[in-house]
């Protein structure tokens, strides 16, 4: 399967704790977004790189979040002193260019905070 | 801000109905728009898009969506639903090149 992977798909952690998803894009991809999903709720945009410039991040993106994309390929999406509202469903999706292209998203990253 | 809007939160149908799922954006200049659904279990996956040329957009599975501009309307519509339909669906739009937004999602069962 060529598609959009993330790893872990399941974390379960104790508040206070940090933890790191790991996104791998389609291999031809240049954009990379990061996304999180609550329950009964869309999607809602963290991050964006294009190769391994971060070039927007969003207003809900805390300063406990950061992620990174080395070398434009796989990108890593870390969470610091992990808080109960963070649980949630972190997103990857990939896209060939910005304009003209769709998403294709990962299975995701469910995060359980306790 | 801009924004892509889904009324309808629930909706209910038996086999052979039809479906119409609404969805209304509030950007100004050229917009691409976009139709995910997401089945039980599975990652979000893409039924239809519009980025110029026919408003009338057919997707997969018997899909199709109306870009509507007077409207500022995106809406889904299938004319025979399955019970294999029932899924999140989501519309989501940007404008230009930007940052793709969704909206919050219309849940559909459908009993057999």
């Amino acid at each position: 399967d060529t598609g959009v992977s993330q790893d872990p798909r399941h974390k379960i952690t104790k508040r206070g704790q940090n933890v790191t998803f790991r996104c791998d894009p389609i291999s031809e991809h240049n954009h990379l977004y990061w996304y999180r999903q609550t329950l009964g709720q869309g999607p809602e945009f963290l991050t964006y790189f294009q190769n391994e410039a971060q070039l927007e991040k969003s207003r809900l993106l805390s300063d406990r979040f950061s992620a990174e994309r080395p070398k434009g390929s796989f990108s890593t999406l870390e969470i610091q002193r992990t808080e109960q509202g963070d649980s949630a469903m972190y997103l990857c999706a990939s896209s060939l260019d910005t304009a003209f292209y769709e998403q294709y998203f990962g299975p995701g990253t469910r995060l359980t905070v306790t | 801000a801009q924004s892509v809007s889904q009324h309808n939160h629930h909706v209910i149908l038996s086999e052979a109905a039809s479906l119409e799922l609404g969805c209304n954006y509030s950007y100004g200049g050229t917009v691409n728009l976009f139709w995910y659904v997401q089945y039980p279990g599975q990652h979000l996956q893409l039924l239809l898009k519009y980025f110029s040329g026919d408003p009338l957009v057919k997707g997969i599975k018997g899909f199709e969506a109306e870009f509507i501009k007077s409207k500022f309307s995106f809406n889904l519509r299938k004319p025979s639903v399955q019970w294999s339909d029932t899924a999140e669906y989501f519309c989501a739009g940007r404008e230009g090149s930007y940052i793709p937004t969704f909206g919050r999602g219309t849940s559909l069962i459908v009993h057999p």
